[in-house]
Formats: C-alpha cells, sequence, structure tokens
C-alpha cells in the first residue's frame, strides 16, 4: 500500500537551533516528493519539491530536503529556525501512475521558543 | 497574480441546509483540486478536475457532496444537505501542465460551521 507518515506531530525547538522534521512513504513504484507549509488561518504553500536530479533540494526561507531513495525518506532540514517559522509541515508523495494526486501526511507542528 | 480565490472564507449553517463553496483557480491553470482538512483526518482529497472533467471523485464522502468546473475559471462543491460532521476548512488548489504540472497552489480555505 502506497502511504505518507510524518512520526512527530509536534516539534518544540528553541530560536537558532537546527531543525530536521521527518517524513517516510511506503510505495513500490516512483514518487515525486513535495513539502508545503501552512501557516495560521492560510493555505498551503508550497516549500520545496523534489522531481528528479540531484537528491538535496533547496527550497524557501532556508530550508532543505535530502531524498533518500533506500530508506524512503525525504526528512526537511533547516539549520537555524526563526520564530517566524512556527507553521504546521505536511510532507507530500505523488505516486507514479497516480496522475497527479497528492497524498499528504498527517502533518507536524513546528514551534519555535524564544 | 491573485493566486487561488476561495468564497466565501467562512460560513456558518445550520444542518440541513445547502451549502456552495466557490473556487477561481490562477488563470492559465488546468487542473483543479478539492480538499477537505479536519484535525481527525488531515488532509483529504475530496475530488480533482482535469480540463474541467472530473477525473477522479472517490474520496467525496457521500451523495450529500457535488462539485462542477462549468469552466476553466470556476469551480463549486456543494453539500446538500448539510450536518454537522461537514464541518472542516475546505482548500481549493489548482496546477498548471508540463514539468510544474505536480505542483499545487492552495486558496486560502473556507472554514465551514455546521450546527
Amino acid at each position: 500500500a502506497q502511504s505518507v507518515t510524518q512520526l512527530d506531530s509536534q516539534v518544540p525547538v528553541f530560536e537558532e537551533a537546527p531543525v530536521e522534521l521527518r517524513c517516510n512513504y511506503s510505495s513500490s513504484v516512483s514518487v515525486y516528493l513535495f513539502w508545503y507549509v501552512q501557516y495560521p488561518n492560510q493555505g498551503l504553500q508550497l516549500l520545496l519539491k523534489y522531481l528528479s536530479g540531484s537528491t538535496l533540494v533547496k527550497g524557501i526561507n532556508g530550508f532543505e530536503a535530502e531524498f533518500n531513495k533506500s530508506q524512503t525518506s525525504f526528512h526537511l532540514r533547516k539549520p537555524s529556525v526563526h520564530i517566524s517559522d512556527t507553521a504546521e509541515y505536511f510532507c507530500a508523495v505523488s505516486f507514479s501512475g497516480s496522475a497527479r494526486q497528492l497524498t499528504f501526511g498527517s502533518g507536524t507542528q513546528l514551534t519555535v521558543l524564544p | 497574480d491573485a493566486g487561488v480565490i476561495q468564497s466565501p472564507r467562512h460560513e456558518v449553517t445550520e444542518m440541513g441546509q445547502e451549502v456552495t463553496l466557490r473556487c477561481k483557480p490562477i488563470s492559465g491553470h488546468n487542473s483543479l483540486f478539492w480538499y477537505r482538512q479536519t484535525m481527525m483526518r488531515g488532509l483529504e482529497l475530496l475530488i480533482y478536475f482535469n480540463n474541467n472533467v472530473p477525473i477522479d471523485d472517490s474520496g467525496m464522502p457521500e451523495d450529500r457532496f457535488s462539485a462542477k468546473m462549468p469552466n476553466a475559471s470556476f469551480s463549486t462543491l456543494k453539500i446538500q444537505p448539510s450536518e454537522p460532521r461537514d464541518s472542516a476548512v475546505y482548500f481549493c488548489a489548482s496546477s498548471s501542465q508540463g514539468q510544474s504540472r505536480y505542483e499545487q497552489y492552495f486558496g486560502p480555505g473556507t472554514r465551514l460551521t455546521v450546527t
């Protein structure tokens, strides 16, 4: 079965500390991978994407993610977070053959503490 | 670029009433998606259209829900009759063709409360 798992529902971290938000998927076919961010009372905004090529992708706001095919993971990282990074982060996967549909993880609430 | 536009932003209605949510996709985008977000179930795809044609409506919860896309710049999601369990945030998203076809752009959402 094809699925997306975000193991951490909440991640508190102090300002200027590094952070990693984990995403794992289960699939027997090739995938396209995305991270979206949702600020309070707003829609989702694309942070970054992996379609092909380099497995390390950089996105907006200083975030980056690495595609690891052997571990079926696509973890999101930022070396130094800001208060303004407080938001919910969603990992999403498009499974080959599922057209343009995205399957979203359950989300990780990142809270940056002063 | 105005982005994806949804209306209304908030809707409060009584059980049994008809509710219509509206979406205007980004100009030039040919795919449109309707999602529902709740605390219990997270983000669920309800239906998506490609070139105004419904491609997959398997996520529509039941016959009370219907969606239309009469033209490339407008779509509606209708719930009739509404029930308290339909309370959620409903998002519309759109995407284009080519290399960017997997990137979905979301609207701000409509927060629906059914009492």
